[in-house]
């Protein structure tokens, strides 16, 4: 079936470098796909809209700046998260779909784990 | 989007069957009704969805009532690897691909 696949699973980085999460479909076209964040014991939240060929539309608190979304094919989007602070440290959680109607199916990455030190 | 609510948590035997409720009684016609789970440490994974009618999969079933304003999924024998969140999410047509998440149900399963 379809398979959504994020690198890195996991990753550390230091306070005030960047880092970039990669989301790719494995077998399918995805015009859009959706970056989450999640804290320990709470729900996903979306962050924002990744759109192919354009730019990304986020959700409202969530800085574009910040959380940069590039989708420049319909395989592959990424959220690079600039100037990194331990706050920022959290589950990132992307999904993609290969489209059509509401009942179709929604596909979920493995997750990324960013730990900001 | 409609809302749904859960229960915070429940607890099954292993090997037992297990029901799930879910409200949402601000459902409009045209939401479906889906379900996913998520094990600790990874991404949600689809269960299965609905529109009017029972639906049956090798993962679950799922019940929906007959005014659509609640459902109940159904795993048959819980094991010890279901144990997770298990969210219901309603998916309207205008919603596109996006699902907003509610605080699920962490089921766990005892042996």
């Amino acid at each position: 079936g379809a398979v959504v696949s994020q690198h890195p699973s996991r990753v550390i980085c230091k306070s005030g470098t960047s880092v970039k999460i990669e989301c790719r479909s494995l077998d399918f076209q995805a015009t859009t796909m959706f970056w989450y964040r999640q804290f320990p014991k709470q729900s996903l939240m979306l962050m924002a809209t990744s759109n192919e060929g354009s730019k990304a539309t986020y959700e409202q608190g969530v800085e574009k700046d910040k959380f940069l979304i590039n989708h420049a094919s319909l395989t592959l989007s990424t959220l690079t998260v600039t100037s990194a602070h331990p706050e920022d440290s959290s589950f990132y959680i992307c999904s993609a779909t290969p489209g059509g109607p509401s009942g179709n199916t929604i596909y979920f990455g493995e997750g990324s784990w960013l730990t900001v030190v | 989007d409609a809302k749904t609510t859960q229960p915070n948590s429940m607890e099954s035997n292993e090997e037992e069957p297990v029901h799930l409720p879910c409200n949402h009684s601000t459902i409009s016609g045209t939401d479906y009704i889906h379900w996913y789970r998520q094990l600790p440490s990874q991404g949600p994974e689809y269960v299965i969805h609905g529109l009017t009618s029972n639906v049956n999969n090798r993962m679950a079933s799922l019940a929906i009532a007959e005014d659509r304003k609640s459902s109940t999924l159904i795993l048959h024998r819980a094991t010890l690897r279901d144990a997770a969140v298990y969210y219901c999410i309603l998916r309207g047509n205008n919603a596109g691909n996006m699902l907003t998440f509610g605080g699920g149900t962490r089921l766990m399963v005892k042996p």
